[in-house]
């Protein structure tokens, strides 16, 4: 079975400093991979997506970036951390086709 | 559409009723809607899918309807439970391409006991 993990599930970081969020995903091979990120009581808000290693498309202009050096690992990333990035980011993986997309548990970024 | 920033609409609904929350999707070459609950805390889970050949699906005290003409899909909750209390997405899935999944707004559904 497919399974897809995410960490760390909570992060309190300082202005200024780097991010490194990473998630895998196991029992699929070339998944569809998102990065969203929700700010509290708000929606969700599409970050990136990649279609297969090394292709990353970003959505909205922002403070980071995403790779995908592995066939089924994604990771967020950012040189300098605003407060702004504050929020909970979700990576979430879908075969591509007409089915679901499957969620991690998240992690709960604070920028102080 | 995306859901970007904007603040979640909330739905009250007293234990034992039936709820019906509601989502407009943007793109007329979507061929594949989720319905998805999310705890506090928690990421998004599935609950009910429906595809474009359809204008209805039942699930479990979940029922799914899809009116393309108008763009409109619909979550109805029979006999809704404190435990269906959390934030519902719609998502939408357009043919062709690699098929990226966007969601709606969310509709936050609080029950009454």
């Amino acid at each position: 079975s497919q399974t897809i993990h995410q960490w760390p599930a909570t992060l309190v970081q300082p202005v200024g400093s780097p991010l490194s969020l990473e998630c895998t995903v196991e029992g699929t091979s070339n998944p569809n991979l998102y990065w969203y990120r929700q700010a509290a009581g708000r929606g969700l808000q599409l970050l990136f997506y990649s279609v297969g290693i090394g292709q990353i498309s970003s959505e909205v202009p922002q403070n980071l970036s995403a790779s995908r050096p592995q066939d089924r690992q994604f990771i967020l990333s950012s040189k300098k951390l605003l407060l702004s990035d504050s929020g909970f980011y979700l990576c979430a993986w879908s075969n591509g086709g007409r089915t679901e997309a499957f969620f991690g548990q998240g992690t709960r970024l604070t920028v102080v | 559409g995306e859901s970007v920033g904007l603040h979640l609409p909330t739905l009250s609904v007293q234990e034992g009723d039936n709820s019906i929350i509601n989502c407009a999707y943007s793109n007329s070459a979507s061929d594949y809607f989720i319905w998805y609950k999310q705890e506090s805390g928690k990421g998004p889970q599935f609950i009910i899918d429906i595809r474009s050949n359809m204008d209805k699906r039942q699930g479990q005290r979940v029922t799914v309807l899809l009116n393309k003409t108008v763009k409109h899909l619909s979550l109805q909750i029979a006999a809704t439970q404190p435990g269906d209390s959390a934030v519902y997405f719609c998502a939408e899935i357009a043919g062709g391409g690699y098929q990226k999944v966007t969601f709606g707004t969310g509709t936050k559904l609080q029950v009454i006991p």
